[in-house]
């Protein structure tokens, strides 16, 4: 079953406005990270943030994580064209090497 | 570094016929992992290998689909005999020991088993 579940799964912006997603997941993790899929292609890294973290950023990338509530948001700010993909939430539990992935949200940004 | 190198990139064949796709991890990465995305399942976790060898392959569908690491620079994943189900983009990504968990991936196998 998927650990993550992002939302929403679709998500239609204008250019530089800001993009926000979220990921829920089920059980405790050490680390949860995004990434980021084009058309076609594989999937990059974005950002990690470990368990004991609250917030991170990186450029125009802003994630959050509150394990309390078992979730995260990813805050893509000033949004491009070329940010148009699908991003995942990962998770990394306990003891095992493979990440989790949900089934993404698909972002498209509107010129 | 060239990345995670995966071919071939597309394949087209006929229920019952044997696939082997192929991945080079990243050299010096020392973990390797092989990922099925469909639309309908998402992202899934096939198998992985720490130092050439498989730590879990529980989420290997069917006994028709094997992996090998021979060589820390090589790994394939074997379906025989292939059905239209597994139609799907494979996925090989590699990560280091030491590192902070983040994987790399390739640019993925479009399977296509008609």
């Amino acid at each position: 079953s998927q650990q993550g579940e992002e939302d929403p799964q679709a998500l239609s912006i204008q250019e530089g406005e800001n993009a926000t997603m979220n990921c829920s997941y089920k059980t405790s993790i050490n680390n949860l990270q995004w990434y980021r899929q084009n058309s076609g292609r594989g999937l990059v890294h974005l950002i990690l943030i470990r368990s004991n973290e609250r917030e991170k950023h990186s450029g125009r990338l802003r994630v959050t994580l509150d394990t309390s509530k078992k979730s995260s948001s990813l805050l893509i700010t000033a949004s491009r064209a070329a940010d148009t993909a699908s991003y995942f939430c990962a998770t990394g539990a306990g003891g095992a090497d493979g990440l989790t992935f949900g089934k993404g949200t698909h972002l498209i940004i509107q010129p | 570094d060239a990345g995670v190198i995966q071919s071939p990139r597309h394949e087209v064949t006929e229920m019952g016929q044997e696939v082997t796709l192929r991945c080079k991890p990243i050299s010096g990465h020392d973990y390797l992992f092989w990922y099925r995305q469909t639309m309908m399942r998402g992202l899934e976790l096939l198998i992985y290998f720490n130092n050439n060898v498989p730590i879990d392959d529980s989420g290997m569908p069917e006994d028709r689909f094997s992996a090998k690491m021979p060589n820390a620079s090589f790994s394939t994943l074997k379906i025989q005999p292939s059905e239209p189900r597994d139609s799907a983009v494979y996925f090989c990504a590699s990560k280091g020991g030491g590192g902070t968990g983040e994987l790399f991936f390739g640019e993925g196998s479009r399977l296509t088993v008609l």
